[in-house]
């Protein structure tokens, strides 16, 4: 069965550094999607960056990049320059594969980022 | 554009009172859609899951049911809460292909 694991429940940054979310998953799929999603404390799911299974390239949107290692099977989120307004839940996702459409999409259990001024 | 609402925002129901949870999405037609659950401080877990019309997946045994009467429209339900169905619902959507899913602005249930 699928699962997402992120080992760190919570992570203290200073403003202006770079962080780094952990993120691995375990399936047998070959075609398969990896997501980002950050939740503030107002409870909604903001998407943030996506990594298909066959894209050679890590994904990049602004501030926020992917670094996906398929052998090793992770997916790890890169803010670069944080500000106080990264703080927040972030959780990674995966969707089954895609040749389904019936894919369903499970979640971590979540990384709490505080970013110190 | 597409959009989706979810209502209400919070409810306070006491223990074995029913529950109706809707949720609907605008410009877009056949989304897949989810309901999910999350308890304070956690993350999401699949409740269930529709490709379309009376279409429903569930992952959780539970006093818990959804239903999709129409193509843009998921609804929760239960017959009898319990005091372990407090929780925040989140409702989602998504394309059919591998795309993100899309979710609702959440609906904080508190049994008491």
């Amino acid at each position: 069965a699928q699962k997402i694991t992120q080992t760190q429940p919570g992570m203290f940054v200073q403003e202006k550094e770079a962080v780094t979310l952990d993120c691995t998953y375990d399936t047998s799929d070959q075609s398969y999607g990896l997501f980002w999603y950050k939740q503030p404390s107002s409870g909604e799911m903001i998407f943030l960056i996506y990594q298909g299974s066959y894209d050679e390239q890590n994904a990049t949107e602004g501030r926020y990049s992917l670094n996906f290692q398929k052998a090793r099977k992770s997916a790890n989120l890169v803010i670069s320059a944080s500000q106080l307004g990264d703080s927040a839940m972030y959780f990674c996702a995966m969707r089954e594969p895609g040749y389904s459409s019936a894919s369903k999409i499970i979640f971590g259990s979540g990384t709490r980022l505080s970013i110190r001024p | 554009s597409q959009t989706i609402h979810q209502w209400p925002a919070t409810l306070v129901q006491p223990v074995g009172s029913p529950l109706s949870l809707e949720c609907t999405v605008e410009g877009t037609s056949n989304p897949n859609l989810y309901w999910y659950r999350q308890a304070a401080g956690r993350g999401l877990q699949l409740l269930f899951y529709s490709v379309g019309i009376g279409q429903i997946s569930s992952e959780v045994p539970q006093n818990l049911s959804a239903s999709r009467p129409q193509d843009r429209q998921f609804i929760l339900s239960s017959k009898k809460l319990l005091l372990s169905d407090s929780g925040f619902y989140l409702c989602a959507w998504s394309e059919r292909r591998d795309t993100e899913a899309f979710f609702g602005q959440g609906t904080r249930l508190t049994v008491v």
